[in-house]
């Protein structure tokens, strides 16, 4: 199993980010099956964004649950996060982690993970 | 929300030494507990589960061991290449991270 996360690496502030998540050897049309978003910010701890399954019921942070939005497209392998009005301090690594009832939900493996830069 | 926090901070061996790192839950979190290692430009590797199962692959020196809320990660005796970054990570209600521990061989 492999995930990817692709993004911009630079967004202005206010503006929208949307980063994909590809995956490999594995289908979120089974059931069982999951991927988290987690992000890091410089010099911080790991903070879970949320969680997308394989029925697409979806469960966010509570602090973002008003900015994000989780999508999958399974006949492409990906799933989305859209995250608006994007702030100085949304700057981080996005990563994207597999889970699986089969693996008794841990995270995965894991995506190397993207930067995300907001400046203004 | 439940924190995670670990110490310490940094721990500095030399080879062949054994390294315990703590993890403590805010509240109990049973045996929901995974310890994680990261090493620059890389992705996180999953190394233990439910705090005390080996992962897949996972070399016999890294152990686990705890419940409720302390817990620890033990490297029995150090090779260069545990150098990183270890993290521990609480699935009992929703999903939280410790702050790491780096690990200096």
């Amino acid at each position: 199993i492999t995930l990817k996360e692709a993004g911009p690496s630079l967004v202005r502030v206010t503006q929208t980010l949307t980063l994909t998540c590809t995956f490999s050897e594995f289908s979120l049309k089974t059931t069982g099956v999951g991927v988290a978003w987690i992000r890091q910010p410089p010099g911080k701890a790991l903070e879970c964004l949320g969680t997308i399954y394989w029925n697409d019921d979806k469960r966010y942070t509570s602090s973002l649950k008003d900015r994000l939005t989780f999508t999958k497209d399974t006949s492409r392998n990906q799933v989305v996060l859209r995250m608006t009005n994007m702030d100085p301090l949304d700057t981080a690594t996005y990563f994207c982690a597999h889970f699986s009832s089969s693996s008794s939900f841990w995270l995965d493996p894991w995506g190397q993970g993207t930067l995300v830069t907001v400046s203004s | 929300e439940i924190v995670l926090t670990q110490s310490p901070a940094t721990l500095s061996l030399p080879p062949g030494e054994r390294a315990t790192l703590s993890c403590r839950a805010s509240q109990t979190i049973i045996n929901y507990l995974a310890w994680y290692q990261r090493k620059p430009g890389q992705a996180p590797r999953l190394l233990i589960y439910d705090a005390s199962s080996r992962a897949t692959g996972i070399p016999a020196r890294f152990s686990g061991s705890g419940s409720g809320t302390d817990f620890t990660l033990t490297i029995s005796s150090l090779e260069p290449e545990d150098s990183a970054v270890y993290f521990c990570h609480q699935r009992y209600d929703f999903w939280t991270f410790g702050q790491g521990t780096t690990v200096e061989i």
